[in-house]
């Protein structure tokens, strides 16, 4: 099975931050490559599909770079709302793995 | 506007079947590009996915080594949805258990609501 590492595993920040957050594959997945932001008691919810493409309707604070291993997520600007906990999730090959998701609080 | 409805007992003894449906409205079943699939979430591993089924030309599934031999995912074309079965059943597999769609990306777009299943006697 293909392992997603994220780091940091948790994170604080305040309204208005810019926050990044790494994910990295244990092979190379190309361009194989989403983003979830979920929030207690939800589903997840796909904000990030193919490294970089917004889904509909997500704000274009959030964005995604990164190829091959390496990828990246970044809020511009932190909302009261995004305070969340945020998944990679790899489909280079099945199984269709997570990483183990980064919690994002409020400083 | 999809939407995925979960149904479904939230507790099951161990050794027994773990059994789930996902109803499907606003999507149908059988279209060509999309794949119906599980995923479970707990603590201790996380999210899983745990398989999928879906239709090109003729039905099929596929399943996640961790589960495979216990686990079924089947169509129920009369009535758009799908099931899931997990066979013997521990402790180990308590968790949330949830019902996803893709649509040509391999992305889970829509998800259903979660279903905890606890597995105690």
């Amino acid at each position: 099975d293909i392992q997603m590492t994220q780091s940091p595993s948790s994170l604080s920040a305040s309204v208005g931050d810019r926050v990044t957050i790494t994910c990295q594959a244990s092979q190379d997945i190309t361009n194989y490559l989403n983003w979830y932001q979920q929030k207690p008691g939800k589903a997840p919810k796909l904000l990030i599909y193919d490294v970089a493409n917004l889904e509909t309707g997500i704000p274009s604070r959030f964005s995604g770079s990164g190829s091959g291993t390496d990828f990246t997520f970044t809020i511009s600007s932190l909302q009261p709302e995004d305070f969340a906990t945020y998944y990679c999730q790899q489909y280079g090959s099945p199984p269709y793995t997570f990483g183990q998701g980064t919690k994002l609080e409020i400083k | 506007q999809v939407q995925l409805q979960q149904s479904g007992p939230g507790l099951v003894e161990p050794s027994q079947t773990l059994s789930l449906t996902c109803a499907i409205s606003g999507d149908s079943i059988s279209r060509n590009s999309v794949t119906w699939n599980w995923i479970r979430q707990s603590p201790s591993r996380g999210l899983e996915w745990l398989g999928r089924t879906h239709y090109r030309s003729k039905w099929s599934s596929d399943y996640a080594i961790s589960v495979r031999g216990r686990i079924i995912i089947k169509p129920d074309t009369s009535k758009n949805q799908f099931s899931l079965q997990l066979n013997s059943v521990t402790p180990e597999d308590t968790a949330v258990y949830y019902c996803a769609r893709t649509d040509i990306v391999v992305a889970f777009d829509y998800w259903g609501q979660g279903t905890l299943v606890t597995v105690s006697s």
